[in-house]
């Protein structure tokens, strides 16, 4: 069964640091690599990393996934409080239907 | 347009009771997911229904089952509940579940039942 790793688990930082966070993965059926944030429920949508070399960004948030490696990481920029929360990383299986293997997730506190 | 929507969001059972749970999925969207979600194993994909038939399955005792009705509503339903089934448990709803150029379609989450049991 793939396993997903990432860290830190845990990470304290002050607002303006910048943070980044690893997850590595295993390469069984993999299709695509998938970012999320929780911070109080339910977990959104960061970034689907499918090719290697090629970042993601959305604001202060980028990514990137090194295929021949295995694994991913997640920048965040001049970090503001708003940034603390759960980040987790998944897996997508290509499985028929939908198949994700989470990791344990990075819990990022950001101090003001 | 409304979100994934779970019911009820808290709940608290005592041990070899069974309970239902219940998902509604954005509308349109036919997939549906179960997760898991505990302090020491994180997140954990239980099932997968799309169109009513489960799709997939992930590692977890038969106790823990499911089903979709023709609306895409889903419902999970653990049996014989035990102390370690206290949890927050997420659905989470997409188009088609293998759509998408890179077979991956967006899963939106809801704001997950916390399970307590004594």
């Amino acid at each position: 069964e793939d396993k997903v790793v990432q860290s830190p688990l845990s990470l304290v930082v002050h607002e303006g640091d910048t943070v980044t966070l690893n997850c590595s993965y295993e390469v069984t059926n993999f299709r695509s690599l998938l970012w999320y944030k929780q911070e109080k429920k339910a977990p959104t949508f960061l970034f689907m990393l499918t090719s290697s070399g090629i970042e993601k960004k959305s604001g202060r948030l980028s990514s990137i996934l090194d295929k021949k490696e295995l694994f991913s990481i997640l920048n965040i920029t001049a970090t503001q409080t708003g940034d603390s929360a759960i980040y987790l990383c998944a897996e997508y299986i290509d499985n028929y239907g939908q198949n994700f293997v989470f990791g344990p997730g990075t819990r990022l506190s950001v101090l003001p | 347009k409304a979100g994934v929507t779970q019911t009820p969001r808290y709940l608290i059972k005592t041990r070899g009771q069974q309970v239902t749970l219940s998902c509604s999925p954005i509308s349109g969207h036919r997939s549906v997911s179960w997760y898991q979600q505990t302090p020491g194993q994180g997140l954990q994909f239980l099932f997968e229904y799309f169109s009513e038939t489960q799709r997939n399955k992930g590692n977890f005792p038969g106790r823990f089952s499911g089903r979709q009705f023709s609306n895409s509503r889903s419902e999970m339903n653990v049996s014989t509940l035990e102390l370690g089934d206290s949890a927050l448990y997420l659905c989470a709803s997409s188009l088609s579940g293998t759509g998408g150029v890179n077979g991956y379609d967006e899963q939106f989450f809801g704001p997950g039942t916390r399970l307590t049991v004594l």
